[in-house]
């Protein structure tokens, strides 16, 4: 199994522009969320999903759409890149068994300028 | 909502000494607390969790230590390693049917060879 996947693993933005950060999970987890690492920070939960159809908001969602169409995909839409985002973010799944580890992706650092 | 805060940023000790870190958090709903470990430049990785009817837990190294009523948590490293240098984060969870987790700010643990 990959686990849970991000692309890109870097990215540059221009201030106002828009782009999706990727990610998938094969292991057929129905819990998703999306957090920000801010630099010397801990982790912020943006949006999070507990099944295809599902999404709810987290902690600090302005400025960022997401969507969950399948099970194995949620995506994290930018619009209007702002500098307050740049930020490394972190796509988790987990199972929604009694522990319900989550399993973290390896990140995508995005910066705007 | 649920906060969490955790003390201290920063740790350094020599290595073979112990670490302790610590975490409070303010929902006495809250009913599991995992532990995070962060190399550099890596994604978090569950190390250690513990659940709010037990008041203590072992995995070799590290444990982690609850206090209910103080609404406190606490990971103890002992015998630390380079290999142990690491961001660590506390994190807090409510009850069932509650899959998202609170997390601490995080401690950058130094351990000097």
């Amino acid at each position: 199994n990959a686990g849970v996947t991000q692309t890109p693993k870097f990215r540059i933005l221009k201030i106002g522009q828009s782009m999706t950060l990727q990610c998938a999970q094969d292991m057929n987890h129905n819990y998703m969320y999306w957090y920000r690492q801010d630099p010397g920070m801990g982790l912020k939960l943006i949006y999070y999903s507990v099944g295809a159809g599902i999404t709810d908001k987290g902690e600090v969602p302005n400025g960022y759409n997401v969507s969950r169409s399948t099970t194995e995909d949620f995506p994290l839409r930018l619009e209007l890149a702002a500098p307050s985002q740049t930020s490394v973010y972190f796509c988790a799944s987990s199972g929604g068994d009694d522990r319900n580890e989550q399993y973290f992706g390896p990140g995508t650092r995005l910066t705007v300028t | 909502g649920e906060n969490v805060e955790q003390h201290p940023s920063t740790l350094s000790v020599q290595e073979g000494d112990s670490a302790v870190i610590k975490c409070t958090y303010s929902d006495s709903a809250s009913n599991y607390f995992p532990w995070y470990k962060q190399e550099l430049g890596k994604r978090p990785q569950l190390i250690i969790d513990i659940r709010s009817n037990v008041g203590e837990k072992k995995d070799q190294r590290i444990a982690v230590t609850l206090n209910k009523t103080a609404k406190h948590f606490s990971l103890h490293i002992t015998e630390t390693q380079p290999e142990d240098s690491a961001v660590y984060f506390c994190a807090a969870r409510r009850g069932r049917g509650s899959y998202k987790l609170i997390f601490g700010s995080g401690t950058r643990l130094l351990v000097r060879p």
